[in-house]
């Protein structure tokens, strides 16, 4: 099964509102990535949190990270019709290995 | 535009075939992944390489193989091509080995 799982798999939001998406896991992780995916195009990193940080920030990004409930947060405030993308989270084993990317949350900003 | 570069952007070959997908990492990273991305699959990791050397093999099917060059390209080569192996292709790289990964826009390979 899926190291990384997102939830929700789809949200739809008004422009504006915040949008939330969360990322579960099961093993030990070095890191957690987030990426953005425009239909059909390549992935866009977002932010890296190391297993020994719990909170990231980037321009309108926030992403938490609670290793103790294996899990990972992703918020994007006052959002845009341009954040309309798949978002995934991706992990890392502490070797460097076994690299998961979950199914992913589709976020639709409507205007 | 990430910096990673991955030839051709689309191919469309028939069953039983063989290609060859190329990727040239961002400039100073020594780090180069495969993924594969399909609908029914999502994002699948396939292989990873660092300095030449394989470093993790993820869902790689025997059919395909993979190859990092002194230059630090890499080659993705996939045989006796099946429907099912029609997917989007993407390269990966990073400076090491724990780094945030920078994504090609992909190879689109239809197989017929």
């Amino acid at each position: 099964s899926q190291q990384g799982e997102e939830d929700p798999q789809a949200l739809s939001i008004q422009e504006g509102e915040n949008a939330t998406m969360n990322c579960s896991y099961k093993t030990s992780i070095n890191n957690l990535q987030w990426y953005r995916q425009n239909s059909g195009r390549g992935l866009v990193h977002l932010i890296l949190i190391r297993s020994n940080e719990r909170e990231k920030h980037s321009g309108r990004l926030r992403v938490t990270l609670d290793t103790s409930k294996k899990s990972s947060s992703l918020l994007i405030t006052a959002s845009r019709a341009a954040d309309t993308a798949s978002y995934f989270c991706a992990t890392a084993d502490n070797y460097g290995q076994n690299f998961v990317f979950g199914p992913g949350t589709r976020l639709s900003v409507l205007p | 535009d990430s910096g990673v570069t991955q030839t051709p952007k689309h191919l469309i070959t028939a069953t039983g075939q063989r290609v060859t997908l190329r990727c040239s990492p961002r400039s100073g990273d020594l780090s180069v992944y495969w993924y594969q991305q399909s609908l029914d699959q999502g994002l699948q990791f396939l292989i990873q390489y660092y300095n030449g050397e394989e470093r993790a093999k993820g869902n790689i099917l025997e059919r395909f193989s993979a190859q990092q060059f002194p230059d630090l390209h890499s080659e993705l080569n996939l045989s006796s091509l099946e429907l099912g192996d029609s997917a989007l292709y993407f390269c990966a790289s990073s400076v090491g080995l724990l780094d945030e990964q920078f994504f090609g826009p992909g190879t689109r390979l239809t197989v017929l």
